[in-house]
Parts: structure tokens; C-alpha cells; sequence
């Protein structure tokens, strides 16, 4: 079945500086990809997303790139705010053998922004 | 539109009771899911429907039963509650697998 390992966190990072969140999967077919956050005490909400290869997916300044080669899909945002803590998870739904009504989510990121 | 809602928000059983959770959204989405939330664990999916009259196992069902009364309902019945089962559920739904809305949680605590 699918898998998708990210990078564990936490990840500390000062305002403005460069985030980078590493997320893999495995997969028989070709996922559509996902990043969902999740800020505390909340649910899950999706970030963006990318249907096939080469695609970038991009929304509130963050971006990822759906990499078919390196079977990858990192989140990254160039200037992070304090409102940007929360957890990230990334996520694939595997559209091949009739199993395309399925996520599979990696273990989430959880990432705090300091002042 | 409220989206996905569920209720109860908080619940604390003993070893043993049983309970449901309840999970409505207003999209008309076909299909709806329940997971559980763990520390360190990522989201695990319990159960799902993919479209009104199917039920199916995911990853971790046992000690939990589900129940799709209708397009927009979907419940999580605990019949015995476990310790083990104390937890963040979340329902999700979505069109067919693909991007998948969420709800707030309950959170369940058994002690």
C-alpha cells in the first residue's frame, strides 16, 4: 500500500526566515498529493495540492512541487510568519485499483514560529 | 454552509461504557470517513464510506462499529470503551477521494 514519511519535527524557525518541510511517498500508481495544516485546537485543513507530476501546488505563500523522479513533494515557504505554527501533514490518495477513496497521511510536522 | 460538524467537542467515559459519535456535513459530498489522532501516530483511518450504503475497514476498526444513515450522517460507535481508545477523532469528508474536508474533533478520554 501507499506510504508517506516527513520529515519529524519540531521545527523552530525565527519570523521571516526560509521553511522547508520534507515529505516522500510511496506508491503503486501515480497519487495526487497533498499538504493539509492543522493550527491547535483545530482540524485539519488543506494547504494544497498537486494531481500529477511537475505540477506545483501553491496557496498563502507556501508552494510544493510534485517531483515524480525523487517520488517527493516538499513544502516550502520563503518568509514564515508567526501565524504559520501549527502541525503539517502531508498526505497521497492513490487513484489506481479502485482505492482512490483513501488519504494516507504521514506522522505531521509540527512547526513553531518565534517573534 | 457549516461544512463538516460533529459532536460532541469533549467526552469522558469509563472502561467499558459505550458511546456515539455523530459527524453531519453539508456538501453533499458522497463520501466520509472517521480517523483517529495520536501523538507521534499521524492520522489513522478507522472506518469509511465511500458513498451512501457502503461502509468499510480501514486501518485500525476494531473495538468500533459505523453507521452512514444517510447522504450527510456518518456515526462512530463505541460499544465497549478501552483505555486504548482515548484519542482525537476527526471526520473528514469529500467528492470521491479526492481533497477531503474536516471537522473540529472530539476528543474522548476513557479512563
Amino acid at each position: 500500500g501507499n506510504s508517506v514519511t516527513q520529515m519529524e519535527g519540531p521545527v523552530t524557525l525565527s519570523e521571516e526566515a526560509f521553511l522547508t518541510i520534507n515529505c516522500t511517498y510511496t506508491a503503486t500508481g501515480y497519487p495526487s498529493l497533498f499538504w493539509y495544516v492543522q493550527y491547535p485546537g483545530e482540524g485539519l485543513q488543506l494547504l494544497l495540492k498537486a494531481t500529477k507530476a511537475d505540477d506545483k501546488g501553491s496557496n498563502k505563500g507556501f508552494e510544493a512541487t510534485y517531483r515524480k523522479e525523487t517520488t517527493s513533494f516538499h513544502l516550502e515557504k520563503g518568509s514564515v510568519q508567526v501565524s504559520d505554527s501549527a502541525v503539517y501533514f502531508c498526505a497521497s490518495a492513490d487513484q489506481s485499483g479502485g482505492s482512490n477513496y483513501k488519504l494516507t497521511f504521514g506522522k505531521g510536522t509540527l512547526l513553531t514560529v518565534n517573534p | 454552509n457549516a461544512g463538516v460538524t460533529q459532536t460532541p467537542k469533549f467526552q469522558v467515559l469509563k472502561t467499558g461504557q459505550s458511546m456515539t459519535l455523530q459527524c453531519a456535513q453539508d456538501m453533499n459530498h458522497n463520501s466520509m470517513y472517521w480517523y483517529r489522532q495520536d501523538p507521534g501516530m499521524g492520522l489513522r483511518l478507522i472506518y469509511y464510506s465511500a458513498s451512501e450504503g457502503t461502509t468499510d475497514k480501514g486501518e485500525v476498526p476494531n473495538g468500533y462499529n459505523v453507521s452512514r444513515l444517510n447522504k450527510r450522517e456518518f456515526s462512530l460507535r463505541l460499544e465497549s470503551a478501552a483505555p486504548s481508545q482515548t484519542s482525537v477523532y476527526f471526520c473528514a469528508s469529500s467528492v470521491f477521494g479526492y481533497e477531503q474536508y474536516f471537522g473540529p474533533g472530539t476528543r474522548l478520554t476513557v479512563t
